[in-house]
């Protein structure tokens, strides 16, 4: 079974901090992705990354930046905490290949910002 | 108007019905249809996932696609307590990127 793992279930952060969010995979997938879970709005990509060192914008990317130095991890940055990115925090990582792959979760970090 | 709308409900149904949820879309181009089940405070579990128009049937589950309407559903038989969950649509085309559904809440009643 594919094994996603992010660092941290809960967190509590000051505005203005800056805060990283961490996650792991072991299925060697060459795909990763940060998405934001909020009520009624679903979940939305922030960004995603198709190999070590690239990454694309997804749909809400300001205030955020990643990080992916190695396959297995692909960090998540909030350059400086706003009360707004208060949310549940969603890793995925999905295999490559000419068709899309269904992605595969972490359980999620619970982001509140003070 | 949402790329993919998705009844949030929350649907409250007895032990042993038949649960029904359904996902409209408007982008021809998904051509990858998947359901993903999420309990509360954990991450969205795969479920099925489907390619093209049909059906596709997994133990209690089955998922249908119908590309002509732009509609999708899936249906949980003889449903139990521990289908209780958040249930999330999600559809892609060739690229590896997803838009997902806003998530059914569904409760099944001992």
């Amino acid at each position: 079974d594919v094994k996603v793992t992010q660092s941290s279930r809960y967190l509590v952060k000051r505005t203005g901090e800056k805060v990283f969010l961490e996650c792991v995979q072991d299925m060697d997938h060459e795909n990763m992705f940060w998405y934001r879970q909020d009520p009624g709005l679903g979940l939305r990509l922030i960004y995603f990354s198709y190999d070590v060192k690239m990454k694309e914008k997804g749909d809400i990317p300001e205030g955020y930046s990643v990080s992916r130095e190695k396959k297995e991890r692909f960090s998540l940055i909030l350059e400086s905490a706003s009360t707004n990115q208060t949310s549940m925090y969603l890793c995925a990582s999905s295999l490559a290949g000419g068709r899309n792959q269904p992605q595969h979760f972490g359980d999620g970090t619970r982001l509140s910002i003070l | 108007q949402k790329e993919v709308e998705q009844d949030p409900g929350p649907l409250s149904v007895p032990e042993g019905a038949i649960v029904s949820l359904n996902c409209t879309y408007s982008n021809s181009a998904f051509q990858y249809f998947m359901w993903y089940r999420q309990y509360s405070r954990k991450g969205p579990e795969l479920l099925m996932y489907t390619y093209s128009s049909g059906n596709k049937e997994d133990g209690r589950f089955t998922a249908q696609v119908d590309k002509s309407s732009k509609y999708i559903s899936l249906f949980i038989r003889d449903s139990q307590p521990s289908d209780s969950a958040t249930y999330l649509c999600a559809m892609g085309g060739n690229d590896y990127k997803l838009s997902f559904g806003a998530g059914t809440t569904v409760t099944v009643r001992a």
